[in-house]
């Protein structure tokens, strides 16, 4: 069926970098942006970019320009986002999500990453 | 960028009507269209509107959607409120960013 699967948990240090994968099934990957979207908790949910698969084009939120990476495996239809020196305030799950065109129609089931000394 | 604005929280009464608000804090609301996504606890977002007005497939018609160029404001609507709804709402539009608001708790009691 069509869906989004993501990597599962991670609990890094202050400083680390974290990559969280995720594949895509049921649908032409290329075919469709992915976006990535983290909810810290008990918060709302905060945009950090996008990757058009078919070219490997990103665009990021101004707050992560330096710290996230998006790409892309075609050959194995997923997605990778990278974030680096991490802060304690980067705990949050992070989604992955299909584009239809402006709206987002497919959500990972999330990842949650912890960042703790 | 701008900011799409919605209230904390809001509460009715099962089989009652309740509208949730977002405002745009600059640029027109009707420039770039607006979705709502609903989100129940420790799930994923799902969409229940796109477009502005428009209801994927499974989504009841219950739910829909409005923009309101005089207030620059987009409201979803749901009718018939069933507990099922009581989830946050949250309200998502772009421009040269993707921009979330900040999420409504609909509570249903």
């Amino acid at each position: 069926q069509v869906q989004l699967v993501q990597s599962g948990a991670e609990v890094k240090k202050p400083g680390a970098s974290v990559n969280i994968s995720c594949k895509a099934s049921g649908y032409t990957f290329s075919d469709y942006f992915i976006h990535w979207v983290r909810q810290a908790p008990g918060q709302g949910l905060e945009w950090m970019g996008w990757i058009n698969p078919d070219t490997g084009i990103t665009k990021y939120a101004e707050k992560f320009q330096g710290r996230v990476s998006m790409t892309r495996d075609t050959s194995i239809s997923t997605a990778h986002m990278a974030l680096s020196r991490l802060r304690s305030d980067d705990t949050a799950v992070y989604y992955c999500a299909k584009d239809r065109v402006y709206s987002l129609d497919l959500w990972g089931q999330g990842t949650l990453v912890t960042v703790s000394s | 960028n701008f900011m799409l604005t919605q209230p904390h929280s809001v509460s009715e009464s099962p089989g009652k009507t309740v509208t949730i608000a977002c405002t745009r804090s600059s640029g027109r609301i009707a420039s770039n269209y607006v979705q709502w996504y609903q989100q129940r606890p420790g799930s994923a977002p799902t969409i229940v509107i796109y477009e502005d007005n428009q209801r994927p497939s499974g989504v009841p018609d219950r739910f829909s959607g409005s923009i309101d160029s005089s207030s620059n404001s987009a409201s979803l609507t749901i009718s018939g409120l069933k507990t099922e709804d009581e989830a946050d709402y949250y309200c998502q539009s772009y421009d040269s960013s993707w921009v979330f608001g900040g999420g409504t708790k609909l509570t249903v009691l």
